[in-house]
C-alpha cells in the first residue's frame, strides 16, 4: 500500500489532454512540494517535473504539473504515443523523514 | 554527462548477502546525497536507504532496517548497499539515484540503469 495514490490506469486518444492524479496528506504533498517521474518499459524512472510545476530541462512544455491542498496532478497535453509509459509521484513524508511514492499510473495511448 | 552505473546483482539464496555497488562520474559525487529506491517484478518504486553528502546522516525504510546497511567512498566516486538475511520479498530491480544537493532530502534527478536483485533457493 503505496503513501500517496494514484490510479492504476490512465488513457487517451492521440492529439487529446490527460491528467493522472496523486493525492496524499498533510505530512507529504500538503507540507512539501511533489515531483513526477517517467518510466518507460523496460527503462529506468526519469524526472518529469520538480518542484510542484517546474520542468527540467528537456522536457516538452505539453506536459505540467500543479498541485493544491494534498492533491496533486500531471497533465498531458498533445498525447503521444511515445508518451505511454508509468508515471509516479513523489514528495517528502515529515513523519517518516523519508521520500514515498505513489503506486503509479500506466499510461496507454488508444 | 551525469552517469550512475550499478553492478553486485544476482541470485541469492533466501538468508543470504549480497553487496551492491554504484559507480558514479559526471559530478562532483561527494557533493551530494544518494539514495536507493527499488522496484519488484511488476510493481512500483520503494525508497529503501539514502546517505548524505559526507556519510554522516542515513535513512533505512522499515522494511530493511537492521539488514541493510548503505556507505559511500568518495575517494572512488561509489555507493554501496550491503544487503544480509535476504527475503524473497527483497527481490527487486535496484536503483542507485542521486540527489539534487547534500543531503537526502532534496529531491531525486538522475537514476541509473539498475542492477537486479533475485532471491530464490
Amino acid at each position: 500500500q503505496s503513501v500517496l495514490t494514484q490510479p492504476p490506469s490512465a488513457s487517451g486518444t492521440p492529439g487529446q489532454r490527460v491528467t493522472i492524479s496523486c493525492s496524499g496528506s498533510s505530512s507529504n504533498i500538503g507540507n512539501n512540494y511533489v515531483y513526477w517521474y517517467q518510466q518507460l518499459p523496460g527503462t529506468a524512472p526519469k524526472l518529469l517535473i520538480q518542484r510542484n510545476n517546474q520542468r527540467p530541462s528537456g522536457v516538452p512544455d505539453r506536459l505540467s504539473g500543479s498541485k493544491s491542498g494534498t492533491s496533486a496532478s500531471l497533465a498531458i497535453s498533445g498525447l503521444r504515443s511515445e508518451d505511454e509509459a508509468d508515471y509516479y509521484c513523489a514528495a517528502w513524508d515529515d513523519s517518516l523523514s523519508g521520500w514515498v511514492f505513489g503506486g503509479g499510473t500506466k499510461l496507454t495511448v488508444l | 554527462e551525469v552517469q550512475l552505473v550499478e553492478s553486485g546483482g544476482g541470485l541469492v539464496q533466501p538468508g543470504g548477502s549480497l553487496r551492491l555497488s554504484c559507480s558514479a562520474s559526471g559530478f562532483t559525487f561527494r557533493s551530494y546525497a544518494m539514495q536507493w529506491v527499488r522496484q519488484a517484478p511488476g510493481k512500483g518504486l520503494e525508497y529503501v536507504s539514502a546517505i548524505s553528502s559526507n556519510g554522516g546522516s542515513t535513512y533505512y525504510a522499515d522494511s530493511v532496517k537492521g539488514r541493510f546497511t548503505i556507505s559511500r567512498d568518495n575517494s572512488k566516486n561509489t555507493l554501496y548497499l550491503q544487503m544480509s538475511s535476504l527475503r524473497a520479498e527483497d527481490m527487486a530491480v535496484y536503483y542507485c539515484v542521486k540527489t539534487t544537493q547534500g543531503e537526502y532530502y532534496y529531491y531525486m534527478d538522475v537514476w541509473g540503469k539498475g542492477t537486479t536483485v533475485t532471491v530464490s533457493s
